[in-house]
């Protein structure tokens, strides 16, 4: 099962909107409203982000916002703050036999 | 508070073995699906493998590259949970970080701080 594949790394000012996509096959992605998307500062463990494809936990802010077409879900942050500056991976269920699999990483910079 | 805290990791030589451990607290641990992701040095995520709670079925899974290799238990009675990693290979280092995972959705909510690996003769 390969790595679903996200941008290397996508930027913006703050206060702008940046987008990551997260591309995957019918067999991941396509195939499951099961996409979930993490946070990860340098040398911290990640942080869930969105679930469900677009729910925010508890105590996430609400520029976070996530979509799915086909086999590419979204993730979108809305008003970028310089602490959104951090590596972000999707995930997604994969079926029974391979379960789960992550995303190639995009790191986020602000400008 | 509830937190996952990890524990074990080290040095260890190829074709060596190593057993982590995850202390779970602030949570009712035997309730809990858990799960091993790892990131290797530079890399990203990998999902390793997952405990469902006994009244579950108490199975576990594994990622491909490390079944047969690895293997996760736990202990209810002390909330911890453990993997087993024997026959290790170089591309085993990583951090490898204890998790909890939603039942059906798929999705990794608490995460420990990670502990690291590294095989290497």
């Amino acid at each position: 099962q390969s790595a679903l594949t996200q941008p290397r790394s996508v930027s913006g000012s703050p206060g702008q909107s940046v987008t990551i996509s997260c591309t995957g096959t019918s067999s991941d992605v396509g195939g499951y409203a099961y996409v979930s998307w993490y946070q990860q500062h340098p040398d911290k463990a990640p942080k869930l982000m969105l679930y469900d494809v677009s729910k925010r936990p508890s105590g996430v802010p609400d520029r976070f916002s996530g979509s799915k077409s086909g086999n590419t879900a979204s993730l979108t942050i809305s008003g970028l703050q310089a602490e959104d500056e951090a590596d972000y991976y999707c995930c997604s269920y994969a079926g029974s036999y391979t379960f789960g699999v992550f995303g190639t990483g995009t790191r986020v910079t602000v400008l | 508070e509830v937190q996952l805290v990890e524990s074990g990791g080290g040095l260890v030589k190829p074709g060596g073995s190593l057993r982590l451990s995850c202390a779970a607290s602030g949570f009712t641990f035997s309730n809990a699906w858990m799960s091993w992701v790892r990131q290797a040095p530079g890399e990203g995520l990998e999902w390793v493998g997952r405990s469902k709670s006994k009244t579950d079925g108490g199975t576990t899974d594994y990622t491909a590259p490390v079944k047969g290799r690895f293997t996760i238990s736990r202990d209810d009675s002390k909330n911890t949970l453990y993997l087993e990693m024997n026959s290790l290979k170089t591309e085993d280092t990583a951090v490898y970080y204890c998790t909890t995972v939603a039942r059906w959705n798929w999705y990794f909510d608490l995460w420990g701080r990670g502990t690291l690996v590294t095989v290497s003769s």
